[in-house]
């Protein structure tokens, strides 16, 4: 069972350039999230998914895009990366609302934009 | 996190005991999580309120109190192992989210 998977681990980017962060779980969770983490700062979410077909923004969407085709893949688009984008991205699924679910989180993807 | 807060950093010495508040916003209240993360590493949970009282894992408890809006995450015989962020993180009621709090930076020296 390998949770939540997350591809890469690292990325340089140049400004300008595109990206997809990849993020996968196999614990057939139906909410899936994608959240960016500043030094010293918290987790600030991006953009969530409650399902298959289903996406919405979070606090912080400005520069991103994502998509949900199938349960299991939820992966997160960098369209014009900027400095400001420099970040841990984690990519995070629980099984559904309420509850004692707490996220699983995937290992986290280290993106700097030079 | 908007919210909720938290202390930024703590200093405590192996083997003692140390208490970690979180206060947040009451309205919508549906429980309140603490994970751990390790520098360089991603969060892992470490417990679930929902009713208000102090929950026992082994050498961490949680408290909750509803009417204060508070929270505490209780770390006891301190390991240095335990040198973490402490997040405190509240999935407002009505959301499909966690909000979380900017994390407590736990140092514990020898």
């Amino acid at each position: 069972n390998a949770g939540v998977t997350q591809t890469p681990k690292f990325r340089i980017l140049k400004i300008g350039q595109s990206m997809t962060l990849q993020c996968t779980q196999d614990m057939n969770h139906n909410y899936m999230y994608w959240y960016r983490q500043d030094p010293g700062m918290g987790l600030k979410l991006i953009y969530y998914s409650v399902g298959a077909g289903i996406t919405d923004k979070g606090e912080v969407p400005n520069g991103y895009n994502v998509s949900r085709s199938t349960t299991e893949d939820f992966p997160l688009r960098l369209e014009l990366a900027a400095p400001s984008q420099t970040s841990v991205y984690f990519c995070a699924s629980r099984p559904g609302q309420g509850g004692d679910y707490g996220y699983t989180f995937g290992s986290g993807t280290r993106l700097t934009v030079v | 996190g908007q919210n909720i807060d938290q202390p930024t950093e703590m200093t405590a010495t192996e083997g003692a005991i140390v208490q970690i508040n979180c206060t947040y916003q009451t309205s919508g209240f549906n429980g309140l999580f603490w994970y751990q993360q390790h520098a360089g590493e991603a969060p892992t949970f470490l417990s679930y309120n929902v009713l208000d009282g102090l929950e026992e894992k082994g050498r961490f408890s949680s408290f909750l109190s509803r009417s204060k809006g508070y929270s505490y995450l209780l770390l006891k015989e301190l390991q240095m192992k335990d040198s973490a962020s402490y997040l405190c993180a509240d999935p407002r009621a009505g959301s499909y989210q966690l909000t979380f709090g900017k994390g407590t930076k736990l140092s514990v020296i020898p």
